[in-house]
């Protein structure tokens, strides 16, 4: 059974740098095609993609906010973290981490995700 | 202001079909076969409902189906239950830098 659990800070202070921490079982980073990514939605809004990194630990980021993102994956600790920096109250939204799996492109997996907000 | 435009709302009485357009461009939904479509319920975490434009995982009954014809997709729900009610959004590959695109999604409301 596959799941992913997102971890981090709440409340987040405007220009602070935002670090999320997924942790993730059943299955392996190290698994050729998996990968592991993050996904917002701003209270009723749309839902966002900002970034993937792959088992091979190819990257790829939104390019509207390529600027401020960092992932990186510990697969000892089946772990994989999302940095953003220079956080704005328009960033305030739900953050989901996401699996996608070894063929296709597409998210078969979501943590519960983990509400953000950005505020002085 | 999303990527791929979805229809606000649709509505349904129980028992029949609604459909769901999701239109794109050619660098997305006309150019890959890699539209996906999810179900979310409010508070809740989406839900994959199709994947590779007509695919079903397991354990998503066969009344969801999801098909493509030039830049757009569709998602049809054939024999409306109440508990279809929820936000259905489409996702589509947009090549190795965009990655992947959403639409603004849309609430189906059952009557």
């Amino acid at each position: 059974q596959i799941t992913l659990k997102e971890s981090g800070p709440t409340l987040v202070t405007p220009t602070q740098t935002l670090t999320l921490t997924c942790t993730f079982s059943g299955f392996s980073l190290t698994t050729s095609g998996v990968g592991v990514g993050w996904i917002r939605q701003p209270p009723g809004k749309a839902l966002e993609w900002l970034a993937l990194i792959y088992w091979d630990d190819d990257k790829r980021y939104s390019p509207s906010l390529k600027s401020r993102l960092t992932i990186t994956k510990d697969t000892s600790k089946n772990q994989v973290v999302l940095t953003m920096t220079t956080m704005d109250p328009v960033d305030t939204a739900t953050y989901y981490c996401v699996h996608r799996p070894t063929s296709g492109s597409y998210i078969a997996y979501w943590g519960q995700g983990t509400l953000v907000t950005v505020s002085s | 202001q999303s990527a791929l435009t979805q229809p606000r709302s649709v509505s349904g009485s129980p028992g029949q079909s609604v459909t769901i357009s999701c239109t794109g461009t050619s660098s997305d939904v006309g150019g890959y076969n890699y539209v996906s479509w999810y179900q979310q319920y409010p508070g809740k975490a989406p839900k994959l409902l199709i994947h590779d434009v007509s695919k079903w995982p397991s354990g998503v009954p066969n009344r969801f189906s999801g098909s493509k014809s030039g830049n757009t997709a569709s998602l049809t729900i054939s024999g409306l239950q109440a508990e279809d009610e929820a936000d259905y959004y489409c996702c589509s590959y947009a090549g190795i830098d965009t990655y992947w695109v959403f639409g603004g999604g849309t609430k189906l409301t059952v009557l």
